[in-house]
């Protein structure tokens, strides 16, 4: 059975660094794309970006450039979203979920459960 | 704003049909394929639709998924209590190098 499972929620002070995880089970983890996708509170889903951990390529959601880090570790089937230095307009859940492609066919099968973030002096 | 439109709500009775919208452009829905996903409340988004219309092991034949041009349409039908929840359209941009969602619409079963 796929499961992905991410890390508990956090709390933490605009300026804190963060970073969140998800770890993959009942699939060859290297071989299949996992992406992050931030949900506000009430909000909509919104991607950001994605890896594929066999050889870590990266790609970015032109809005997400530069505000987080993606990465992710083979050998423990875990991905990660890092951020430097929070901000209040960080909280959010940020879900995990494996990305299929296929040319023009892409989707997101399997998803975490969620990772509440919340930022607050 | 949401690159992909779908309208805020729907709403019907049990046991009823509804369809949820999904409009695009050529530089996504036109060109890609369209997935759907299922949030019921307090939970993750679950893969409802790939491929425009493909469901996925366990999903019931309840739901359907179609596109015509730069739209996509999601269809309910047997409408229960428990498909109460959000549900989003996907796919992807070309023009934005990006994955694009729909807005999301909140189904309401009265």
């Amino acid at each position: 059975e796929v499961q992905l499972v991410q890390s508990g929620a956090e709390v933490k002070k605009p300026g804190e660094s963060l970073k969140i995880s998800c770890k993959g089970s009942g699939y060859s983890f290297s071989n299949y794309w996992i992406g992050w996708v931030r949900q506000m509170p009430g909000k909509g889903l919104e991607w950001m970006g994605i890896i594929y951990p066999g050889d870590s390529d990266t790609r970015y959601s032109p809005s997400f450039q530069g505000q987080v880090t993606i990465s992710a570790d083979k050998s423990i089937s875990t991905a990660y979203l890092q951020w430097s230095s929070l901000q209040a307009s960080d909280s959010a859940i940020y879900h995990c979920a494996r990305y299929r492609q296929v040319t023009t066919l892409r989707y997101f099968d399997y998803w975490g459960q969620g990772t509440l973030v919340t930022v607050s002096s | 704003q949401s690159v992909l439109t779908q309208p805020p709500s729907v709403s019907a009775a049990p046991g009823q049909k509804v369809t949820i919208s999904c409009s695009g452009s050529s530089s996504n829905i036109g060109n890609n394929y369209v997935s759907w996903y299922q949030q019921l409340p307090g939970t993750a988004p679950k893969l409802l639709i790939y491929d425009n219309n493909k469901r996925p092991s366990g999903i019931p034949g309840r739901f359907s998924g179609s596109k015509s041009g730069t739209s996509a349409t999601l269809g309910i039908t047997g409408l229960q209590t428990g498909d109460e929840a959000d549900y989003y359209c996907g796919t992807w941009d070309s023009s934005l190098s990006a994955v694009v969602f729909g807005g999301g619409t909140k189904l309401t079963v009265l």
